[in-house]
């Protein structure tokens, strides 16, 4: 599975844009990228995943280049709610166990 | 239920003891995970089972970890002479399909903070 990196942490305004970044240059042609986020206590949560084509859901969206070694996770109008630790995972999609590294922080301050 | 559930949510062992986790995973789903996650990190990979299959038993850190899903539902995580470093958070998680399906994203339940003195 792919390595990734994500800057440890990020602030936020409330109500603005969240770009969570991620670089996976050792990403393999058919592995996916996918997003988890994890809320104080509780379990990680599926945000997104995707392939080469840009993807959105109602959670998301999820930017990721052309060459594929990078993506971005966009929360459009995050809130207060969205505090929580972002993990980008390169993974095949088996759908098999995926392998979390550090994530971002990420902070939304009213 | 609707979603994964986990028990204990807290557990405290003296060390030595042997503890056991459970997992109620999403009815019908094929797959499940169990992960460790220590304080400040990321989960981290422990087993895997399709239905009653244990098919990858990879990141379990040594003998002491033994798990189970006997009937393809509920499964054990179980932790014998536990340690002061196995105190941590275990996740279980379940997908719908087997490994092979797409779009198998993993549901989490609440996990099971483990505190080994």
């Amino acid at each position: 599975d792919a390595k990734t990196t994500q800057p440890p942490s990020m602030d936020c305004a409330e109500g603005r844009a969240a770009n969570l970044p991620c670089n996976h240059s050792t990403i393999s042609g058919n592995e996916y990228v996918y997003w988890y986020r994890q809320i104080h206590s509780q379990g990680p949560q599926y945000i997104i995943h995707g392939l080469k084509n840009n993807e959105t859901n109602e959670m998301a969206s999820l930017i990721i280049t052309e060459d594929r070694k990078s993506s971005t996770l966009i929360l459009p109008h995050a809130t207060l709610r969205d505090t929580a630790v972002y993990y980008c995972i390169g993974c095949y999609n088996q759908g098999g166990k995926l392998i979390f590294g550090q994530g971002t922080e990420l902070s939304v301050k009213p | 239920g609707a979603g994964v559930s986990q028990s204990p949510r807290y557990k405290v062992a003296k060390r030595g003891q042997d503890v056991a986790l459970r997992c109620d995973p999403i009815s019908g789903h094929v797959s499940l995970f169990w992960y460790q996650q220590a304080l400040g990190q990321g989960p981290e990979f422990l087993t895997y089972f399709q239905n009653e299959a244990q098919l990858d038993k990879s990141g379990l850190p040594s003998d002491r970890f033994f798990a189970e899903r006997p009937e393809g539902s509920v499964s054990t995580l179980k932790i014998q002479r536990t340690q002061q470093e196995d105190s941590a958070v275990y996740l279980c998680a379940s997908s719908l399909g087997p490994l092979v399906r797409a779009n198998n994203e993993q549901f989490f339940g609440p996990g099971t903070r483990l505190t080994v003195l």
